[in-house]
């Protein structure tokens, strides 16, 4: 039972263009979600997040779209750099408990 | 250094050999997580310890894997009888606090287990 799906296993960017990263969740528990990012042998490490609460969070290029009643959120990269190249994780928890639900994941490549 | 050190960083085994992978979280940290990712997917909740206790182990897949957290910082995962399908990076995180909290996991780099 996948709670958070990302459906694209890559996407392939031109740098500079945009990158936009999507995420659907089915638990309605959930009220907050995180985005992460990881490098091949690395750990993934946090980028943003954003509360359920809130429908846009934004930190430099990176802003994060969040549509409740759609269940829906979305990562928004501009203008996106070759450094960009990473696989992103989206994620979601519950405030109240403490499990991190992560999705499969979405490899993005930007192209110099 | 400041993060999240896992160790080892690989480990090779045989099938139903024991294996036991170590965490030490970010000093201060008191809660501390194990998640396990193979190839393709997104990392899977195994265990959660607030301080010494496991407060939720339901994530673990079954009665061969076991973590231990005696004095509240250093972590280890112990898989008996491994299998092939234990095969996967096992990840450790930690972050200040929990239950409530919307602070981010910090992740280590992760021990990559391979069972032949």
């Amino acid at each position: 039972d996948q709670q958070v799906k990302q459906n694209s296993p890559s996407l392939s960017v031109q740098e500079g263009r945009i990158s936009i990263l999507n995420c659907d969740y089915t638990n309605s528990m959930f009220d907050y979600f995180l985005w992460y990012k990881k490098y091949p042998a690395e750990g993934p490490t946090f980028l943003i997040s954003i509360s359920s609460i809130k429908d846009k969070n934004e930190d430099g290029r990176f802003t994060v779209f969040l549509n409740k009643s759609a269940k829906h959120l979305s990562l928004h990269i501009v203008p996106s750099q070759p450094g960009d190249s990473a696989v992103y994780f989206c994620a979601a928890r519950n405030t109240g408990g403490f499990k991190t639900i992560f999705g499969a994941g979405t490899r993005l490549f930007v192209k110099a | 250094g400041a993060g999240v050190s896992q160790t080892p960083s690989n480990k090779v085994t045989e099938k139903g050999k024991y294996v036991e992978l170590r965490c030490d979280p970010i000093s201060g940290h008191t809660a501390l997580y194990w998640y396990r990712q193979s190839l393709g997917q997104g990392p899977e909740f195994l265990i959660y310890f607030q301080g010494t206790g496991a407060a939720d182990d339901s994530g673990l897949p079954n009665d061969r894997f076991f973590a231990v957290r005696p004095e509240g910082s250093v972590s280890t995962l112990k898989i008996q009888r491994t299998e092939r399908g234990d095969s996967a990076v096992y990840l450790c995180a930690s972050s200040l606090q929990s239950g409530g909290n919307t602070g981010e996991l910090f992740f280590g780099e992760g021990s990559r287990l391979t069972v032949l």
